[in-house]
């Protein structure tokens, strides 16, 4: 009964090291997303999935890529992280059509 | 575009007092309205949802009615708890083929016994 997994949990990276956030669900949901979440902004979107096979710019995606593997999983990749990127990241899975979120517990990065 | 606007926190209440945390918002068309809580350490979780106008959202206690006319979608509970401390985002639809949504930018709830 996970729900949406991501890992790690926390992470602390170097201005210009890369990393890959990583996101599962198995919920046999179509539907997957990325959001981040910083203080007095609420969450904003990076990247999304409607399904298996396609993937979307949101509202933020400049610095990020994403790749949607499988149906279950969908990860978030900094190729060179910077000082901007400190944040919480929430990985979200939906049926598609279906406009209710499941969210992960997120990770929480911190770019020096 | 699409915009939700709650009001800024914190807010400090004492048990059994009444909530309510406004949100308007700004759409074309006919959003879904949603509340989202998020407790310490943890993903959002939703909370009610409202599909159309005059819908009431409730759950748990906490009710909010979509109005059209007021834009609004304002959240309320008769007598909050401490287990109610968390942040709360209001947060619409763009509905179409794709459900992304944009939320507020979090109202931080604080009960204390």
């Amino acid at each position: 009964n996970a729900g949406v997994t991501q890992t790690p949990k926390f992470q602390v990276l170097k201005t210009g090291q890369s990393m890959t956030l990583q996101c599962a669900q198995d919920m046999n949901h179509n539907s997957m997303y990325w959001y981040r979440q910083d203080p007095g902004m609420g969450l904003r979107l990076i990247y999304y999935s409607a399904s298996e096979g396609t993937t979307d710019k949101g509202e933020v995606p400049n610095g990020y890529n994403v790749s949607r593997l499988n149906k279950r999983e969908f990860s978030l990749r900094l190729e060179s992280a910077a000082p901007s990127q400190t944040s919480v990241y929430f990985c979200a899975s939906s049926v598609q059509g279906e406009i209710s979120l499941h969210f992960g517990n997120g990770t929480r990065l911190t770019v020096t | 575009g699409n915009s939700v606007t709650q009001m800024e926190g914190p807010v400090t209440l004492s048990e059994e007092a009444f909530l309510t945390i406004n949100c308007t918002y700004t759409a074309t068309g006919y959003p879904s309205l949603f509340w989202y809580v998020q407790y310490p350490g943890e993903g959002l979780q939703l909370l009610l949802k409202a599909t159309k106008a005059d819908d009431k959202g409730s759950n748990k206690g906490f009710e909010a009615t979509y109005r059209k006319e007021t834009t609004s979608f304002h959240l309320e509970k008769g007598s909050v708890q401490v287990s109610d401390s968390a942040v709360y985002f209001c947060a619409l639809s763009s509905g179409g083929s794709n459900y992304k949504l944009t939320f507020g930018k979090g109202t931080l709830l604080t009960v204390n016994p």
